[in-house]
């Protein structure tokens, strides 16, 4: 099986920009979070999203928004970008039902690397 | 807010030692403690996890040690190799449909 792609790998904006970064999930994955990764704060969870619908949320500001499609490929938007919004972007996919063992472990992709200037 | 805490920040031990990372939560709620390792470059990948009716679990030289009064937990490797030098995130859920919050992590260097 593949894995979870992100593209682009790479990406550079300036301030005031707005921005979409894309995510395929492994084939068969409903689920796919969002993670914000900075030096100072680890790993900061953004939203989840499982069939279309947004389940979870994390603290982020409303410039964050994502939507999942029904081929489960999810993408995630930032508007008015800051600068400390640079940042590594991740992806994660994961079964999003069915038991627990097989629904818990979260897949990722190598992320996309944000830089506002 | 952070929900779940992780220590030290960065950790340096010599080949064959034992490093050990802390982490602590306040959730009670919280039933599932995985434990994530990312190489540079690349995305984090699970690398082990625990439920808490056990008080510990080893895959491999990897060991999670589980302290559900103390609400806290720990990784533990054993015989470390430099191949192991990588970050190291804990991380908890509530419930199978939770989202699974991590801790800021551990830059682990093992030396030759």
């Amino acid at each position: 099986k593949a894995g979870v792609t992100q593209t682009p790998r790479y990406l550079i904006k300036t301030r005031g920009q707005q921005v979409t970064l894309s995510c395929s999930p492994i084939s068969g994955h409903r689920s796919v979070s969002w993670y914000q990764q900075t030096p100072g704060q680890g790993l900061q969870f953004l939203f989840e999203y499982f069939s279309e619908t947004q389940r979870n949320k994390g603290n982020f500001p409303g410039r964050f928004s994502g939507r999942q499609f029904s081929n489960s490929r999810s993408e995630m938007n930032v508007s008015t970008l800051e600068l400390g919004d640079s940042a590594l972007y991740l992806c994660a996919s994961r079964q999003g039902q069915g038991p627990a063992v097989s629904n818990e472990k979260l897949f990722f992709g190598s992320g996309t690397q944000l830089s506002v200037l | 807010q952070q929900q779940v805490k992780q220590s030290p920040q960065s950790l340096i031990v010599q080949k064959g030692g034992i490093p050990i990372i802390n982490c602590a939560y306040e959730n009670t709620a919280f039933d599932y403690f995985p434990w994530y390792q990312q190489f540079p470059g690349k995305g984090p990948a699970l690398l082990i996890a625990i439920r808490p009716d056990v008080s510990e679990k080893k895959e491999g030289r990897f060991t999670i040690s589980f302290n559900k009064s103390a609400k806290q937990f720990s990784l533990h490797i054993m015989d470390s190799q430099p191949g192991d030098s990588a970050t190291y995130f804990c991380a908890a859920s509530k419930g199978r449909d939770d989202k699974i919050i991590f801790g800021k992590g551990t830059r682990l260097h093992i030396l030759p």
